[in-house]
């Protein structure tokens, strides 16, 4: 089976950087994904990582370590719109699937 | 906007009829992905297909059912509604089943009173 874990809530400061944990232990794996959300809207994707190390996207970072089966999403100089909730996902062995975390809602405060 | 068109946006039904879903992929896109997102469950898989063939089933309920058709569109059936079917559902698309990166449509908000 598949289980995945992150904070239910984070509160960060305008301007600030935050971290979003996920650890994950599951029967496959064929990658870890991030996604956002905003409230009543499709998720949109952020990341994907499959090896081991960190991936950079403008303000945006993931890193990812299969052996401790943890990631995390790095936000840098937070705005009012990263306002949402981040999804981490698992995808399984034939990459057919993903398993979703319950997301983290993080609200960015002036 | 994913590119993913999704069908009808809201949908407000009643406990035991039955409601058709629809959704058409990203043009180029060969997969299609439901997903059912409830307060209390998160984002949950449902079901995929490639190419019009099932590919792979989640924890789908055996009143739902899908199918792919041969323009590559999908529709997700659900029958003898309950209130815990409540839900919005997503659809998503990727150009191949694997580690293709899924883009999702904006969903449908189904509430069943």
């Amino acid at each position: 089976g598949q289980n995945i874990d992150q904070p239910t809530e984070m509160t960060a400061t305008e301007g600030a950087i935050v971290q979003i944990n996920c650890t994950y232990q599951t029967s496959g794996f064929n990658g870890l994904f991030w996604y956002q959300q905003h409230a009543g809207e499709a998720p949109t994707f952020l990341s994907y990582n499959v090896l081991d190390g960190l991936e950079e996207k403008g303000r945006f970072s993931s890193f990812l370590s299969r052996s401790k089966g943890y990631s995390y999403l790095l936000l840098k100089e937070l705005q009012m719109k990263d306002s949402a909730s981040y999804l981490c996902a698992v995808a399984d062995n034939a990459g057919n699937m993903l398993t979703f975390g319950g997301g983290t809602r993080l609200m960015v405060k002036p | 906007d994913s590119g993913v068109t999704q069908t009808p946006k809201h949908l407000i039904t009643a406990t035991g009829q039955r409601v058709t879903l629809r959704c058409s992929p990203r043009s180029g896109d060969l997969s299609v992905y439901w997903y059912q997102q409830s307060l209390d469950q998160g984002l949950q898989f449902l079901i995929q297909y490639y190419n019009g063939e099932e590919r792979a089933k989640g924890n789908i309920l055996e009143r739902f059912s899908a199918q792919q058709f041969p323009d590559l569109h999908s529709e997700l059936n659900l029958s003898s509604l309950e209130l815990g079917d409540s839900a919005l559902y997503f659809c998503a698309s990727s150009a191949n089943p694997g580690t293709d990166t899924q883009y999702f449509g904006p969903g449908t908000r189904l509430t069943v009173l």
